[in-house]
């Protein structure tokens, strides 16, 4: 189907253990987000990348690793889960046109619970 | 840096009732601007989005948002609430570039029957 996709949709994990969410898009867009959204803090930025292999930190970096060898997949790990990634994770794409404008088209979600 | 403060956390109206949702934004220069709606357990939804020109922009599902440069204000507003309009809106700026949207906090619509 086209479109932008995450998976897992639901992830529970444990402390120190590591996961990695994955997020895979159809357009060919060159840019690619990571958010994060908490109660009280709407979305916040982890990462993003403005094409494959070039990425770049955003507001919310710590505890997070990302990667970008193909266009079209933008994985996001966390190296060694904390309580404190408990949260609900979008991932977003944009092409070089709407890039421009900001406009971002969003995936469902992953809601990541950390034990 | 730019910000988006959305200062209703909780809005609670009547179905039939008009709708106003407010959003300031901080930010040097002309700002591109958006509200997403996200219902339960689901990913953000464009509602409209305002670049340059007319300063009042048509949404889907109704709604509407206003451009106030002066006020540095882009509130969202619809004339008739529908019980189906109960979710969370965000409003977000951005600054061109490919760079990352800024989103305000989120307000939290109930539509009472």
């Amino acid at each position: 189907d086209a479109g932008i996709t995450q998976s897992p949709r639901y992830k529970i994990t444990e402390t120190g253990r590591q996961v990695t969410l994955m997020c895979h898009q159809t357009w060919s867009h060159s840019y690619m987000f990571w958010y994060r959204q908490d109660l009280g803090h709407g979305l916040r930025l982890i990462y993003y990348s403005a094409a494959a292999d070039i990425t770049d930190k955003g507001e919310v970096p710590d505890g997070y690793v990302v990667s970008r060898s193909k266009t079209e997949n933008f994985p996001l790990t966390l190296e060694s889960a904390t309580r404190s990634q408990t949260s609900v994770y979008f991932c977003a794409s944009s092409g070089k046109l709407a890039a421009a404008y900001n406009e971002q088209f969003f995936g469902p979600g992953t809601r990541l619970t950390v034990l | 840096a730019q910000s988006v403060t959305q200062p209703d956390i909780h809005i609670t109206v009547s179905e039939g009732a008009s709708l106003e949702l407010r959003c300031n934004y901080s930010y040097g220069a002309t700002p591109y601007l958006f509200w997403y709606v996200q219902s339960p357990g689901q990913g953000l939804q464009l509602l409209l989005k305002y670049f340059s020109g007319d300063t009042l922009v048509q949404g889907i599902k109704g709604f509407e948002a206003e451009f106030k440069r002066s006020q540095s204000s882009f509130n969202l507003r619809k004339p008739s609430v529908h019980w189906s309009d109960a979710a969370e809106y965000f409003c977000a700026v951005g600054t061109g570039g490919g760079n990352k949207l800024t989103f305000g906090t989120g307000t939290q619509l109930k539509v009472e029957l």
